[in-house]
């Protein structure tokens, strides 16, 4: 099962909107609304943002979002904030009791 | 607060076997959830491994379901790893977390909480 495409960087300037995006197959993405987005920040444990396309568990800040059409999902960080950069990975079930990340985005407040 | 940590050698030798174990700490493993374990190449994203529900029932990710066994010991409260025929392509920071699914049908929810990730290198 390859690997979710995520694009390596997204950059914004703070109070900025940002859309980062997740896209895989019509076995996986868009297969299921099992998507989950993470941050992680270097030598920290990463952090679950979204699950399930686009709850929020609780204490997430609710500029974080999520979203899907077809195979794509997207996390929009809305009125980016500097403590925002970090590393972000999606997640999908991909059926067949299988689970496939993405390859992850580098997100940069200029 | 659930916490959890991995434990195990941080060095293993080439063609060996590595062995990790996850230690959960304020919250019964057998009172349900999905297990997993993700590891981390350096530089690299974030790769599934496997989960386990509190039965045993495993997953695993295909490319490494010949080499892959998690298990779970409800009465110590942890579940293991083992990754057999290592290779420098295993080394990799790996985690332990709990995914928030709780049904009898694997449906990931997310992992909501991780352990803070062990460095484990494959080199002779």
């Amino acid at each position: 099962q390859s690997a979710l495409t995520q694009p390596p960087s997204a950059s914004g300037s703070p109070g900025q909107p940002v859309t980062i995006s997740c896209t895989g197959t019509s076995s996986d993405v868009g297969g299921y609304n099992y998507v989950s987005w993470y941050q992680h920040h270097p030598g920290k444990v990463p952090k679950l943002m979204i699950y399930e396309v686009s709850k929020r568990p609780s204490g997430v800040p609710d500029r974080f979002s999520g979203s899907k059409s077809g195979n794509t999902a997207s996390l929009t960080v809305s009125g980016l904030q500097a403590e925002d950069e970090a590393d972000y990975y999606c997640s999908s079930y991909a059926g067949n009791n299988n689970l496939v990340f993405g390859g992850g985005t580098k997100l940069t407040v200029l | 607060q659930v916490q959890l940590q991995e434990s195990g050698p941080g060095l293993v030798k080439p063609s060996e076997t590595l062995s990790l174990t996850c230690t959960v700490s304020d919250y019964s493993i057998s009172s349900g959830y999905y297990w997993g374990w993700i590891r981390q190449p350096p530089g690299k994203g974030l790769e599934w491994i496997g989960s386990i529900y509190r039965s045993g029932t495993t997953f695993y990710k295909p490319s490494l379901k010949s080499r892959v066994t998690i298990s779970v010991d409800t009465s110590k409260n942890h579940f293991s790893l083992t990754l057999s025929s290592v290779t420098a392509a295993d080394t990799a920071v790996y985690y332990c977390a709990r995914d928030q699914d709780s049904g009898t049908s694997y449906r990931p929810k997310g992992f909501d909480y991780w352990g803070q990730g062990t460095l484990v290198t494959v080199s002779s």
